[in-house]
């Protein structure tokens, strides 16, 4: 199948830098969005890549490897409100025009 | 601001029961789109819609069906509701055909089904 990965948890400290990995089936997908999504409210975008290296975008900046299928959103100088869920998505190729999920992954910040 | 709503935030139905889920986008986006989330799983595509009156399948369409009558709404329908159902529901839209473009997301409903 067309499966997403992402760590299930992670920990981190204020003030700190945290990376979350994210990585699929290079046949599949072209493109890939980082969503973020605090507990009870809607999902919000972050940022997308569609072609290889890293953007950056204030504290948050997201990597893209087509080549390896791997891609990792990096938060720099944590803030406790950064504890949330950061959801992973990909563009899948061909007609469909859809978004495949991965599961999320939990990030705790801690003072 | 972008702004999409959703009918409720919480919903609780007895097994059996038509369910309708309204999500209203104030965008005048195309394409629209009903998931669910459950822990562990993620967030699945149930249908979504790039037009008034057109729909498409998601990955899970079963038991579920949907309704765009008019380019702002999109409804999510279960027929008859079950307890396997009982999951938080999350509609969101994005302009152009692109799925290369950002999808907005309501604040969801989460469903329980007795």
């Amino acid at each position: 199948g067309q499966n997403i990965d992402q760590p299930t948890e992670m920990t981190a400290t204020e003030g700190a830098i945290v990376q979350i990995n994210c990585t699929y089936q290079t046949s599949g997908f072209n493109g890939l969005f980082w969503y973020q999504q605090h507990a009870g409210e809607a999902p919000t975008f972050l940022s997308y890549n569609v072609l290889d290296g890293l953007e950056e975008k204030g504290r948050f900046s997201s990597f893209l490897s087509r080549s390896k299928g791997y891609s990792y959103l990096l938060l720099k100088e944590l803030q406790m409100k950064d504890s949330a869920s950061y959801l992973c998505a990909g563009v899948r190729g061909g007609a469909t025009n859809k978004l495949i999920f991965g599961t999320g992954t939990l990030l705790a910040v801690q003072p | 601001d972008v702004k999409v709503t959703q009918s409720s935030r919480y919903l609780v139905k007895r097994t059996g029961e038509k369910v309708f889920l309204e999500c209203v986008q104030d965008m005048d986006h195309e394409n629209m789109f009903w998931y669910r989330q459950d822990p562990g799983l993620g967030l699945r595509l149930i249908y979504f819609s790039y037009d008034v009156k057109m729909k498409e399948k998601g990955d899970i369409p079963e038991g579920y069906s949907v309704s765009r009558e008019k380019k702002e709404r999109f409804s999510l329908i279960l027929e008859s509701a079950s307890t396997n159902q009982t999951s938080m529901y999350l509609c969101a839209s994005r302009t152009g055909t692109s799925a290369h473009n950002e999808q907005f997301f309501g604040p969801g409903t989460r469903l329980t089904v007795l």
